[in-house]
């Protein structure tokens, strides 16, 4: 139980375009969802929590308009980097936590972004 | 702050070899402790945590004890594989479930050869 999918699990896409990763929870409700980025052989640095029908809050240092987040649904959370650059080229990772108490945070299998 | 401090790597051990990944941490009140193993290519997994001083945690052969009098909960196992190669994050949260506020450490690679 409690599986987080991550899609795509790796693009890569010209300057300028704007890529969209999904993460979904496949067999719970998740009213809060976390997007990591993850620098190689760095830690994961947490860019924003996601919470189910409002507005994303961000960690400081975050654009939020670079970085668009959606929660429409208690599934699903989308984070769309706007006009990409090399840059922003990482390993972004989510997570969802089932519920709305102190539950673990479940992690998807991440998405490897390379902007050329 | 919280913040996280984990041995660098990478860590290279002989199978069936003993492993220690040290984790040290820096935090207000009494957090909650976390290690997550990242294999090649996804995400990570909790592989287990401890919520108070003393208490061990344990899973696939992992031990590691809250250590409140060093601020350490240091990762350990009697005998490795070669399977159990990965990143492994050292993580604390001011929550018990570790749903909020996850800090991690930089993670420590284990390479684990025949």
């Amino acid at each position: 139980g409690a599986v987080v999918s991550q899609h795509p699990s790796r693009v890569i896409c010209k300057s300028g375009t704007s890529v969209k990763i999904e993460c979904r929870s496949l067999d719970f409700q998740a009213t809060t969802m976390f997007w990591y980025r993850q620098f190689p052989k760095k830690s994961l640095m947490l860019m924003a929590t996601s919470n189910e029908g409002s507005k994303a809050t961000y960690e400081q240092g975050v654009e939020k308009d670079k970085f668009l987040i959606n929660h429409a649904s208690l599934t699903l959370s989308t984070l769309t980097v706007t006009s990409a650059h090399p840059e922003d080229s990482s390993f972004y990772i989510c997570s969802a936590k089932p519920g709305t108490g102190d539950q673990p945070q479940h992690f998807g299998d991440g998405t490897r972004l390379s902007i050329l | 702050g919280n913040s996280v401090t984990q041995m660098e790597g990478p860590v290279t051990l002989s199978e069936e070899a003993f492993l220690t990944i040290n984790c040290t941490y820096t935090a207000t009140g009494y957090p909650s402790l976390f290690w997550y193993v990242q294999y090649p290519g996804e995400g990570l997994q909790l592989l287990l945590k401890a919520t108070k001083a003393d208490d061990k945690g344990s899973n696939k052969g992992f031990e590691a004890t809250y250590r409140k009098e060093t601020t350490s909960f240091h990762l350990e196992k009697g005998s490795v594989q070669v399977s159990d190669s990965a990143v492994y994050f050292c993580a604390l949260s001011p929550f018990t479930g570790g749903g909020n506020k996850l800090t991690f450490g930089t993670g420590t690679q284990l390479k684990v050869e025949l």
